[in-house]
């Protein structure tokens, strides 16, 4: 069995200030996972994933996340939050090196003020 | 290559009625998920398709749904005899091979039961 778990169902975060987005994951597989956003009345967008190569992803808009095994974390970070960063935010995981489904956390609400 | 498209983007229809939507993937992906999505939720998995073989179906996936993939480019789901509680963002997915390269969604279908 797997399971996501979003800590937090709502970020607020002044322009310009560092953003973290929490992810815990339970998984009997090794996992790969992934950062979606998704920006109201849209299909969900690819951030970033992980895919059992650098524990430390790259993403795209300068977001980036870290895979700790031991915590069974995979939290999503930026330096400086942007107006265009507002947005629902979603961890998935899906088990390793196979095209199974994707199971999702609840979201995370990023808002971003002025 | 356009996307992950899906028709129409919103439908709204009277309780008992049938419904159908459309997923057409990109061309070279050779599989396609079916995930639904309510209000402050994660997407739902419903089905998968490897071609046009429907390799599984969640629990959600009552009776009343059912999926097909002729020829193993678009898709259609259709929900019979509609409830209150399909009202949500039906969301389409597609990728090639495993899942390295991540998944790619579609903006969703809104249904809308009265």
């Amino acid at each position: 069995a797997q399971s996501v778990t979003q800590l937090d169902s709502h970020v607020s975060v002044s322009e310009g200030t560092p953003v973290l987005l929490r992810c815990n994951y339970s998984s009997s597989y090794s996992p790969s996972l992934f950062w979606y956003v998704q920006h109201p009345n849209k299909g969900l967008q690819l951030l970033l994933k992980y895919t059992s190569a650098a524990t430390l992803v790259k993403g795209i808009n300068g977001f980036e996340a870290e895979f700790k095994k031991s915590e069974t974390s995979f939290h999503l970070t930026k330096p400086s939050a942007h107006m265009s960063d507002a947005a629902e935010y979603f961890c998935a995981l899906s088990p390793s090196g196979s095209a199974r489904q994707l199971t999702f956390g609840s979201g995370t609400q990023l808002t971003v003020l002025p | 290559d356009t996307g992950v498209s899906q028709n129409p983007r919103h439908k709204i229809t009277k309780r008992g009625q049938n419904v159908t939507f459309r997923c057409d993937p990109i061309s070279e992906h050779n599989r396609l998920y079916w995930y639904r999505q309510t209000l402050g939720q994660g997407p739902e998995f419903l089905t998968y398709f490897q071609n046009e073989a429907q390799l599984e179906k969640s629990r959600l996936l009552s009776d009343r749904f059912s999926a097909e993939r002729p020829k193993g480019s678009f898709s259609t789901l259709e929900i019979q005899r509609t409830e209150q509680g399909d009202s949500a963002m039906y969301l389409c997915a597609s990728t090639k091979g495993v899942q390295g390269l991540g998944y790619t969604f579609g903006s969703g279908t809104r249904l809308t039961v009265v």
